[in-house]
């Protein structure tokens, strides 16, 4: 059974700091995408990475996969209360499997 | 252009009961999965469905039942409810079983 873990599971932070959140595994995915999850909506994309090693930039948000393709991490530079929301990383192996989140909460 | 639409927005049933969700998937999409999302939980894969058949299936019991019509919408069906099956329970479309997924908003199901 392929499983996700992210950490951490809860994030508090000011606007304006710096910040990684976690996903790993012991499996191989071929690809890992990473959602955002605001209360009463659906996981919304916001990137997928495929290549080992990868690094994708989103506006302040960069996204590395790593090189064994078994874990990856989110960095945001400069939070924004906007980034508040549930991250969810999800890989792509034999079905889809997602990781439990990490809630993260930007102060004003 | 609509995204992926799903119906209804909120149920309750008791236990025992059966419930039948529902799901259009965005347009140009042929693949459906299903998920169960509890509270503070990442989704969980149900199953998923493309060309009408059921093509992977997550760990999830037998009272889990599925369908998709010709038109690609897609039906979720849950017999003998239990109370452990009080969930956001969500509907993700793509262009093809393994590309990336755009979900709707969910129906929120609560067993009582």
């Amino acid at each position: 059974t392929q499983l996700l873990e992210q950490s951490p599971q809860f994030l508090s932070i000011q606007e304006g700091e710096n910040l990684t959140v976690y996903c790993n595994s012991s499996s191989v995915f071929s690809s890992l995408q990473w959602y955002r999850q605001e209360p009463g909506e659906g996981p919304v994309l916001l990137v997928t990475v495929v290549t080992g090693g990868e690094v994708k930039k989103l506006k302040r948000l960069t996204f590395q996969f790593g090189d064994a393709r078994k874990d990856s991490s989110l960095h945001i530079t400069a939070a924004q209360p906007g980034d508040t929301g549930l991250y969810l990383c999800a890989g792509v192996g034999q079905n889809f499997v997602f990781g439990p989140g990490t809630r993260l909460s930007v102060l004003p | 252009d609509a995204g992926v639409t799903q119906s209804p927005t909120h149920l309750i049933k008791t236990r025992g009961q059966q419930v039948t969700l529902r799901c259009s998937p965005k347009s140009g999409h042929d693949t459906v999965s299903w998920y169960q999302q509890a509270l503070g939980q990442g989704p969980q894969f149900i199953f998923q469905y493309y060309e009408e058949e059921e093509r992977q299936r997550g760990n999830f019991p037998d009272r889990f039942s599925g369908h998709q019509f010709p038109n690609y919408s897609s039906e979720l069906n849950v017999n003998a409810l239990l109370l452990g099956d009080s969930a956001l329970y969500l509907c993700a479309s793509s262009f093809s079983p393994r590309q990336p997924q755009h979900f709707g908003d969910g129906t929120r199901l609560s067993i009582l």
